[in-house]
């Protein structure tokens, strides 16, 4: 029930395409969701992150779609840009203050946006 | 959102020996934590470090292996006690100063053990 399913596990874009990845959660005790970016020799930097009380967060080419019902939510990057090329993790985790709770990653997406 | 240095950046160990690894926040934190990632692989949560007790490990690992120190709300380090090839990864620290989200992460230490 902690696990949070990523896909795919690899893509490739050409440039200016949108990329997509998704995942989906078991646990709705969860609320919080972001995306990590992380790039070969770098630490995981956040990216985005969405709350189940909106359906969509944009900021700049990155949107986090929100679907609350089916527990899925999904990161796309618009005019993807070959700079995008990285390994992107969603996660989740719940920050009412009941007890500790850890942030839960996906198994990760490589994503490569060709010239 | 909090700034992460973690030294060493990378280090090549002999296999028996312990490493430190330090990791120093720009400002005072909630909370910090210890996660190892294979190349390659997502992240696994070692343990949670404690501010002035003892750190909280996750399954599949203990403090004997793993011991960790947090003496205040910015600095903490994770030594690798006795080490084999089978802990060559990727170490990276993480905060956040806001109870469960807004998580920063340091570059990591990519330690090879030989």
């Amino acid at each position: 029930q902690q696990q949070v399913k990523q896909s795919p596990q690899s893509l490739i874009v050409q440039k200016g395409g949108i990329s997509i990845i998704n995942c989906a959660y078991e646990n709705t005790a969860f609320d919080y969701f972001p995306w990590y970016q992380q790039f070969p020799g770098k630490g995981p930097a956040l990216l985005i992150a969405i709350r189940p009380d909106v359906s969509e967060k944009k900021e700049g080419r990155f949107t986090i779609s929100f679907n609350k019902s089916a527990k899925q939510f999904s990161l796309h990057i618009m005019d993807s840009q070959p700079g995008d090329s990285a390994t992107y993790f969603c996660a989740a985790s719940r920050t009412r203050n009941t007890g500790f709770q850890k942030l839960v990653f996906g198994t990760g997406t490589r994503l490569l946006v060709s010239p | 959102s909090a700034v992460i240095s973690q030294k060493p950046s990378r280090d090549i160990c002999q296999r028996g020996t312990s490493l430190t690894i330090q990791c120093q926040v720009d400002s005072q934190v909630t909370m910090m934590f210890w996660y190892r990632q294979q190349p390659g692989q997502s992240l696994t949560l070692i343990a949670t470090a404690n501010q002035g007790s003892e750190a909280t490990y996750e399954s599949g690992f203990v403090i004997d292996k793993f011991p960790i120190s947090r003496p205040n709300l910015t600095f903490s380090t994770l030594t690798v006690s006795n080490m084999s090839p089978e802990d060559s990864s990727i170490y990276l620290c993480s905060a956040t100063r806001e109870f469960g989200y807004g998580y920063t992460f340091g570059s990591g230490t990519r330690l090879t053990v030989v």
